[in-house]
């Protein structure tokens, strides 16, 4: 089954720029979407179809997705952005839906 | 405005069986497909379940398949997931979520989530 990779954690003090990756096989020919999920609330959706931004989603928030990577980055991070943040996609009908396995963002 | 509120969860003895419910509001609910998502504890989001506009199809993960059955009632704007013989890997906070499109297979994403409703199972 297809893998997405994101690496556990990712550490960025208030007002510098934070780059999460994720990384599968050819990753660049799929659709890929980014949520955002604090503890206790429901996830949201914050980028779809590789970087259209959800509405209501500051514009702090950008990705990407080429290749082997797909990329979410948060400029001027502030300490609200702390969370967990997910990509997903979907590699067939029989394997709808592909989460990676999360990257914890912590504002220092 | 959108919201998915789901109910059902319980402490529950390895074995047993165990409905979860989400009721909708705030949209058209026969127009999308709705899906069940886990997170075990310390884990990530792990999709579990999928059902098309119309309960015309309905997928599971390996995971879970055969032992998890989602439904639909459109009238009462409903999804379940009936989940039996529960073991304690099923511990989790379960959400419902909406899809953007009709067909839960066809290259599914999540536009709205609820908050989810937490199943422990242990002895």
């Amino acid at each position: 089954s297809y893998v997405l990779t994101q690496p556990p954690s990712l550490s960025v003090a208030p007002g510098e720029t934070a780059r999460m990756t994720c990384g599968g096989d050819e990753i660049g020919v799929k659709s890929v979407h980014w949520y955002q999920h604090k503890p206790g609330q429901a996830p949201l959706l914050i980028i779809y179809f590789d970087s259209d931004r959800s509405s209501g989603v500051p514009e702090r928030f950008s990705a990407s997705n080429s290749g082997h990577t797909a990329t979410l980055t948060i400029s001027r991070v502030e300490a609200g952005d702390e969370a967990d943040y997910y990509c997903q996609t979907s590699d067939s009908p029989r394997d709808p839906v592909v989460f990676g396995g999360g990257t914890k963002l912590i504002v220092l | 405005e959108v919201r998915l509120v789901e109910s059902g969860g319980d402490l529950i003895q390895p074995g047993r069986s165990l409905r979860l419910s989400c009721v909708a509001s705030g949209f058209t609910f026969d127009d999308f497909a709705m899906h069940w998502v886990r997170q075990r504890p310390g884990g990530g989001l792990e999709w579990v379940s999928g059902i098309s506009r119309h309960s015309s199809e309905t997928g599971y993960a390996d995971s879970v398949k055969g032992r998890f059955t989602i439904s639909r009632d459109d009238a009462r704007k409903s999804v379940y997931l009936q989940i039996t013989s529960l073991r304690p890997g099923d511990s989790a906070l379960y959400f419902c979520a909406r899809d953007l499109n009709s067909d839960y297979s066809v290259r599914p994403f999540f536009t709205f989530w609820g908050q989810g409703t937490q199943v422990t199972v242990s002895s």
